[in-house]
């Protein structure tokens, strides 16, 4: 079966750093696109970064440039997402999730608290 | 605001059919197919709807259609467990990044 399993959320102060990682099993992961979504306490999906099937091209929203940077490791069948300079408004759940535009699978997602 | 917009809520009761839409422009809906996604009780989300494609396991009163920037997310037969939060999304070629509509809340009476 497929299986997106993420992992690295946790309480952090602001300005503060996390490395969130997702690991994928139950398909042939350096053939997909892969993306992270994240949904505020509340609130609805936000896109927040993807990369393509062997990590060359990858496109981050613009409230996260240069602080967040998605990564993937295809030997590992693992996505990463390293987080900077992290905000109160970062807080939310974060899904790894499988696609560029349309997806079509998601993990369960990994809560990120920035709080002091 | 988001880029693609849904209607806040939809009801309606058991065996009725509901349709739910999402708008957007030339720049994504007009250019690329949309994913519809179901969320319940703040779980994670769950693709219903890949384009025009079910995915496995998902029942065939689900179906997806699309006319020029409008898609729609149509369920036959509605059923107590399909209450829930319907979120559309796809690509934007101007803005370059994956847009979302800010969700419908489905009601089953």
């Amino acid at each position: 079966d497929v299986q997106m399993v993420e992992s690295g959320g946790g309480l952090v102060q602001p300005g503060g750093s996390l490395r969130l990682s997702c690991a994928a099993s139950g398909f042939t992961f350096s053939g997909y696109w892969m993306t992270w979504v994240r949904q505020a306490p509340g609130k609805g999906l936000e896109w927040v970064a993807n990369t393509n099937e062997d990590g060359s091209e990858k496109h981050h929203v613009d409230s996260v440039k240069g602080r967040f940077t998605i990564s993937r490791d295809n030997t590992k069948n693992s996505l990463s997402l390293q987080m900077n300079s992290l905000r109160a408004e970062d807080t939310a759940v974060y899904y790894c999730a499988r696609g560029k535009a349309i997806i079509d699978c998601w993990g369960q997602g990994t809560l990120v608290t920035v709080s002091s | 605001q988001s880029a693609l917009t849904q209607e806040a809520s939809v009801s309606g009761t058991v065996g009725q059919k509901v349709t739910l839409s999402c708008t957007g422009d030339s720049n994504n809906i007009g250019r690329y197919g949309v994913g519809w996604y179901q969320q319940i009780s703040h779980g994670a989300p769950k693709t219903v709807m890949f384009g025009n494609s079910l995915p496995p396991g998902i029942p065939d009163r689900f179906s997806g259609s699309k006319s020029g920037t409008t898609a729609s997310l149509t369920i036959s037969g509605l059923q107590p467990e399909d209450e829930a939060h319907y979120f559309c999304s796809t690509w934007d070629n101007r803005l370059s990044v994956q847009v979302f509509g800010g969700g419908t809340k489905l009601t089953v009476l």
